[in-house]
């Protein structure tokens, strides 16, 4: 099945700092989406992103689909942004949702 | 827009007994999906239903577990008998006809 491998595993960060996280995958895929499972344990949707670029306030994700990855901007981090940040890919003719393993990211005020 | 509900929030019970996980869509949306998230790990999909059609049942222990989505609305989860390995987060999603996925807020299940 499709690999999902995301990096840095763990990322700790002062409020207001800005950070990259990646997600590579080992297939072409037709579904790629972005969440964030809070410390209660939600996971929120953030983006659904197969290809190109999307903003949304602090937050950006862009797809490199030919080059099997996406990174998720976070820009002016804020407390509220700690949890564990996962990538979810579909492959085509595949109906099913892969998961990374995660990046944990911490912000201290 | 009401998000997707799921009951109860945590529940704990000794190996070899049984439970059960409900959980409602999101209105109108065609699918529903369950995943297993085991302490430090991404979800993992259960079972997929189409309606109240299952789609892909593939990592589904069904020995032990076992899911049904009558009318094509809600659904529910059992595992019957609960083993410690079990001890999870059962998740539950739903999507417009294979879209983005929503998630519910989940069961925290201890297996003692």
């Amino acid at each position: 099945g499709i690999q999902v491998e995301q990096s840095p595993p763990d990322l700790i960060l002062q409020e207001g700092a800005n950070s990259t996280l990646r997600c590579n995958f080992s297939d072409s895929v037709n579904n790629l989406q972005w969440f964030h499972q809070n410390p209660w344990g939600q996971l929120i949707n953030l983006f659904y992103i197969p290809s190109g670029t999307k903003q949304n306030g602090r937050l950006s994700a862009t797809t490199v689909a030919t080059e099997r990855y996406s990174l998720l901007y976070i820009s002016s981090s804020q407390t509220t942004d700690s949890g564990v940040y996962f990538c979810a890919v579909e492959s085509f003719g595949n109906e099913k949702l892969t998961f990374g393993t995660g990046t944990r990211l911490t912000i201290i005020p | 827009e009401a998000g997707v509900a799921q009951s109860p929030r945590y529940k704990i019970i000794e190996k070899r007994q049984s439970v059960a996980f409900w959980c409602n869509p999101i209105s109108g949306h065609a699918t529903l999906y369950w995943y297993q998230q085991i302490l430090g790990q991404g979800p993992k999909l259960l079972i997929q239903f189409q309606n109240n059609g299952v789609v892909d049942d593939s990592q589904l222990p069904k020995d032990r577990f076992s899911a049904e989505r009558l009318k094509g609305v809600d659904s529910t989860l059992k595992i019957q008998p609960a083993k410690l390995e079990d001890s999870a987060v059962y998740l539950c999603a739903s999507s417009p006809m294979g879209e983005t996925q929503y998630f519910g807020p989940g069961t925290r299940l201890l297996v003692l």
